[in-house]
């Protein structure tokens, strides 16, 4: 079935620092992306709506400034974590539509900043 | 704004022992109901789903029933593996399409022999 690859799963970075996660649509090609964050015992919380050529959609209280999200193809979107802090550690999940009705996720991925 | 509520974990239950997972959810309009599975350092997993009132999802043995009344989507299975161990998200659509979810915090479930 359809794959979805989240890397890296894991990262780990000094305060202010600047962090990359990259999320592929392996075997299909992805209308719409999603970015999530989750902490600890709390629900997956949408973060971004991206859509390939076009600027993300961000949700409510989500600085856009300190997460970046480029989605320069049908197969990849890019989170970027600008100058990295404590705060921002957390795990990050993407996910990937197929514009058929299907929705993939990826594997995470864990943010800790030092 | 929509909210999902699930029960909170972890749960730990013996083999062959039945599993209820509480969902309950608050939306506007008609929803998508959705239930997803995370393994142990996998990505979360469409594990079934149910896109109006009373229709039954089921796959695996899970099966879970769409009840408008009750605003519910409680997760079963009438006897769990060992293989079961894993976070269980309740999650919903209100775009039909199943794509921009929102999600309930997870249980965790551990099934020992």
């Amino acid at each position: 079935g359809a794959v979805v690859s989240q890397h890296p799963s894991r990262v780990i970075c000094k305060s202010g620092t600047s962090v990359k996660i990259e999320c592929r649509s392996l075997d299909f090609q992805a209308t719409t992306m999603f970015w999530y964050r989750q902490f600890p015992k709390q629900s997956l919380m949408l973060m971004a709506t991206s859509n390939e050529g076009s600027k993300a959609t961000y949700e409510q209280g989500v600085e856009k400034d300190k997460f970046l999200i480029n989605h320069a193809s049908l197969t990849l979107s890019t989170l970027t974590v600008a100058s990295a802090h404590p705060e921002d550690s957390s795990f990050y999940i993407c996910s990937a539509y197929t514009g058929m009705g299907e929705l993939f996720f990826g594997e995470g991925s864990r943010l800790t900043v030092l | 704004g929509d909210s999902v509520t699930q029960m909170e974990g972890p749960v730990t239950l013996s083999e062959e022992a039945f599993l209820t997972i509480n969902c309950t959810y608050t939306a506007t309009g008609y929803p998508s109901l959705f239930w997803y599975v995370q393994y142990p350092g996998e990505g979360l997993q469409l594990l079934l789903k149910a896109t109006k009132a009373d229709d039954k999802g089921s796959n695996k043995g899970f099966e879970a029933t769409y009840r408008k009344e009750t605003t519910s989507f409680h997760l079963e299975k009438g006897s769990v593996q060992v293989s079961d161990s894993a976070v269980y998200f309740c999650a919903l659509s209100d775009q039909g399409g199943g794509n921009k979810l929102t999600f309930g915090t997870g249980t965790q479930l551990k099934v020992e022999l």
